[in-house]
């Protein structure tokens, strides 16, 4: 089956911009989490969706938003953008929601997307 | 705030050497994953362990649970270039942190032929 899609796979943007990320996950997930990556931060948690609702959020500014649809595909948006802001943006589905003491379920990474920011 | 350090965060060595990631925390979890990261990919997971003291083999890779759930390494055996990535864990479920994955730096490994 296709795994997890991310659009676009690159993108340059320059700051105070604003920038909007698509996942679609493995068909039948109904969960979907954002991470930011970055060399020095490593894997960041953002924050996950299940049926349309946000079950968790990591700690960025109000700055990042997200939202899922009722296919289960999922957008993040990152407004006023800032140098900071420049990582590589995987989303990643799963099964089930949320991966508490009761879950080991896996995460399905997407390929990511880069984004630049000038 | 839940941290999991990794160590070392970068490795070289030649083809055939050994090598063992370790992967700690002061808090527990319950259960860690370790994923696998090529270049312009995603993660992968390689393995889930959840009960203290488990140990999982998959092919040269061995991996093992800390008996306090607290800690993790990842031991390579005659490591190949094909072995090249960077290597992460990631806890799940501990204390106040039920809803999300909590990574480590990485550990970012070369394997020159």
């Amino acid at each position: 089956k296709a795994g997890v899609t991310q659009t676009p796979r690159y993108l340059i943007k320059t700051r105070g911009q604003q920038v909007t990320l698509s996942c679609s996950p493995i068909s039948g997930h109904r969960s979907v989490s954002w991470y930011q990556q970055t060399p020095g931060q490593g894997l960041q948690f953002l924050f996950e969706y299940f049926s349309e609702t946000q079950r968790n959020k990591g700690n960025f500014p109000g700055r990042f938003s997200g939202r899922q649809f009722s296919n289960s595909r999922s957008e993040m948006n990152v407004s006023t953008l800032e140098l900071g802001d420049s990582a590589l943006y995987l989303c990643a589905s799963s099964l089930r929601p949320g991966t508490g003491s009761l879950s080991t379920g896996e995460l399905f990474f997407g390929e990511g997307s880069r984004l630049t920011v000038l | 705030t839940q941290l999991l350090e990794q160590s070392p965060q970068f490795l070289s060595i030649q083809e055939g050497e050994n090598l063992t990631v370790y992967c700690n925390s002061s808090s527990v979890f319950s259960s860690l994953q370790w994923y696998r990261q090529e270049p312009g990919e995603g993660p992968v997971l390689l393995v889930t362990v959840v009960t203290g003291g488990e140990v999982k083999k998959l092919k040269r890779l061995t991996f093992q649970f800390g008996d306090a759930r607290k800690d993790s390494s990842l031991h390579i055996t005659a490591a190949q270039p094909g072995d090249t990535g960077l290597y992460l864990c990631a806890g799940a479920g501990g204390s106040g942190n039920t809803g999300k994955l909590i990574f480590g730096q990485g550990t970012t490994l070369q394997v020159k032929p």
